[in-house]
């Protein structure tokens, strides 16, 4: 079982919807979670980190439960750009900073 | 903004070569990583520098090594190159205060 899991979709969704993704991690000392996306060939992008208490950056919010291991990322008023892979990371306590990715969860926004 | 620069972009070997893959991290980071990504996988960590200092290994061969100079750029030399290296290796910079990573374009490596 890996370390980080998220439903690998895909999505699609029409532009404007609002989409949800959610990953589970299974190492309960993990200390650091964050949401990065990564187009087709390219680098990952971080997209935002995930906090405890929730947090929101424009269209996007992430939430974090300590209690179920669970993290989610919705997205707001979709627009094409956003069509990517969006991947699940944490750092596992003790790893130094090590990131461990989720497989991903691929979205399309559709016109 | 500067990024993290990786250097080349591409690069075609053939099975049993050396190869060299540099990171310039982004200025002022003081901690490198890199990655692994197979066709179709997710990021593997290989292993990590702080202050030219090892920091943490993952799943690096032993065939590979790699080090962090006084100015803090990176370099991954692979020897004994085998068809299962071709990848996409990505380098990742941070502040030693932060968790955060920001990560370069990636050097995509083909063994033939």
């Amino acid at each position: 079982r890996k370390e980080v899991e998220q439903d690998p979709g895909p999505f699609n969704v029409p532009e404007g919807a609002t989409v949800a993704f959610n990953c589970t991690y299974s190492n309960s000392a993990s200390q650091s979670f964050f949401w990065y996306r990564q187009d087709c060939r390219k680098e990952p992008k971080l997209l935002m980190s995930v906090y405890s208490s929730g947090n929101e950056d424009g269209r996007f919010t992430a939430q974090l439960n300590r209690a179920s291991q669970y993290i989610s990322l919705l997205i707001r008023d979709s627009k094409l750009s956003d069509s990517a892979t969006y991947l699940c990371v944490v750092i596992s306590s003790g790893s130094a900073r090590q990131l461990t990715f989720g497989s991903g969860t691929q979205l399309t926004v559709l016109p | 903004a500067a990024g993290v620069i990786q250097s080349p972009r591409h690069l075609i070997k053939e099975k049993r070569e050396t190869a060299t893959l540099k990171c310039y991290p982004i200025p002022r980071h003081d901690t490198v990583y890199w990655y692994q990504q197979g066709p179709g996988q997710d990021p593997q960590f290989l292993i990590s520098f702080y202050e030219k200092m090892q920091s943490d290994k993952g799943s690096i061969p032993d065939r590979f090594s790699a080090q962090q100079f006084s100015d803090y750029h990176s370099e991954l030399n692979m020897s004994s190159l085998e068809l299962g290296d071709s990848a996409l290796y990505f380098c990742a910079s941070s502040l030693s205060s932060v968790n955060e990573q920001f990560f370069g374009p990636g050097t995509r490596l083909t063994v033939l």
